[in-house]
């Protein structure tokens, strides 16, 4: 079965600078895709970015950029320029390639925006 | 907006008191899913809808039920709800299951007393 691990329950960086979570997966599988899901307080999850593991480009969304590091089994998301509104839980994500199992999830990290 | 809507945001029921909760989306998409999420976990999938296709996950309780009457509307069944199925569930949807987005509805957290 695959897992995903996320090692930081709680991050906090000041508004502006940049900061980076961390997510590592375990799996035997060849075709997957990756994804960062954010869930602001109170309201639903949203999709921050994704990756396709056969992509060695790593994906970038506006101020969200990812390391993907294939061999080592990370997937870390990097967010620039941290805003107010980036403050939430985040969480790591993990779909086989048939898609049957739907996503397997990390426990979140819950980011603090310092103004 | 198209969106995934969740009623009610919240529900107490009593301890072995049948509840069920509500999904609808106007996204016209294929499948569905239920995640149960407890306090300080993970999301977890308990079973999806694929059309009309049942798909349930092999360590879901027997005591979840699912109902898919049309494409719009997904239902979540407890039978008998116990103290240890207190959570947050959220339901899901995507476009078909291979590497699509899910979108996700604002969740349903169930209070069990």
């Amino acid at each position: 079965a695959q897992t995903v691990t996320q090692s930081q329950p709680e991050m906090s960086v000041q508004e502006a600078e940049t900061v980076t979570l961390s997510c590592t997966y375990d799996t035997s599988e060849s075709d997957y895709y990756l994804f960062w899901y954010k869930q602001p307080p109170s309201r639903q999850m949203i999709l921050v970015i994704r990756q396709e593991a056969y992509k060695q480009q790593n994906a970038t969304e506006n101020r969200f950029s990812v390391n993907f590091q294939k061999a080592a089994k990370s997937f870390s998301l990097k967010i620039s320029d941290s805003q107010l509104g980036d403050a939430a839980m985040y969480f790591c994500a993990y779909m086989t390639g048939g898609g049957a199992d739907g996503l397997t999830f990390g426990k979140g990290t819950h980011l603090i925006i310092q103004p | 907006d198209a969106m995934v809507i969740q009623n009610p945001r919240y529900q107490v029921t009593q301890f072995g008191k049948p509840v069920t909760l509500s999904c609808s989306q106007t996204l016209n998409h294929n499948v569905m899913y239920w995640y149960q999420q407890k306090s300080s976990q993970a999301p977890k999938l308990l079973f999806h809808y694929y059309d009309k296709d049942f798909n349930n996950e092999a360590d879901t309780p027997d005591n979840f039920q699912s109902r898919r009457p049309n494409t719009s509307f997904c239902f979540l069944d407890i039978r008998s709800p116990g103290l240890g199925d207190a959570a947050m569930y959220l339901c899901a949807t995507s476009i078909n299951r291979v590497q699509e987005t899910q979108y996700f509805g604002p969740g349903t957290r169930l209070l069990v007393l």
